[in-house]
């Protein structure tokens, strides 16, 4: 079975500073990775994900097979960027489709 | 369109009784999926619906959980019996399809469920 972790509950940088948000999978087949944020009172939103090696809002991620792991990562934290995030796998298993979240990251960017 | 909604925003139940917590995908969405969100537990898996497949249940933690999808659009999430450890934020997803669409889903803004 896949699984998804993120080491750390909370987190928290001074704005500019550099930020990473680590996550590790474990999946014996080839995983498609995202990252999910949760604004304050707003809905669970996608924020990029693996396939598009996009950058968003500053953010990339960069999918490492060997190391199974899918760390996100700005060079300059802002404050608009406290939020929950969460590091998910989609595998295809069977009927087993859905999206597998880790238990997610707060962080904290403060002034 | 409007995104995903859910109803009630919130629910307040005494142990024992039953409750059902609606959800109303995005139109044309036809993946649908149930996850519950407790405090430091991250977001649990529950069951999923695409087309007119049997949906996957594996993710219920017992039998009082059920869900149904009429018509394939609106979703009821049924808890029967409910326990203090229900208590959660239930959270409903859609995705045009479970296999295309980039995987991503869309979310509602979630029931949060007390049980007393």
């Amino acid at each position: 079975a896949q699984r998804v972790t993120q080491p750390e509950k909370l987190l928290s940088v001074f704005k500019g500073a550099p930020v990473e948000l680590k996550c590790n999978y474990s999946y014996s087949g080839s995983p498609e990775l995202f990252w999910y944020v949760q604004y304050s009172r707003q809905r669970l939103q996608l924020l990029l994900r693996h396939i598009s090696r996009e950058s968003i809002k500053g953010f990339t991620a960069d999918l490492n097979k060997g190391e199974t792991s899918f760390h996100l990562k700005k060079p300059f934290a802002q404050e608009e960027d406290s939020a929950m995030y969460y590091c998910a796998l989609r595998a295809f298993t069977g009927s087993a489709r859905q999206l597998t979240f880790g238990s997610g990251t707060q962080l904290t960017v403060l002034p | 369109g409007a995104g995903v909604s859910q109803s009630p925003s919130n629910k307040v139940t005494e142990k024992g009784k039953d409750v059902e917590l609606r959800c109303d995908p995005i139109s044309g969405h036809t993946a649908l999926y149930w996850y519950r969100q407790s405090l430091g537990q991250g977001l649990e898996f529950l069951i999923y619906f695409q087309g007119n497949s049997a949906p996957d249940k594996s993710g219920l933690p017992s039998d009082r959980f059920s869900a149904e999808r009429t018509g394939g659009s609106v979703s009821t999430l049924t808890i029967q019996r409910t326990q203090q450890e229900d208590s959660a934020v239930y959270l409903c997803a859609s995705s045009l399809d479970s296999l295309q669409g980039g995987g991503e889903q869309f979310f509602g803004p979630g029931t949060r469920l007390t049980v007393l």
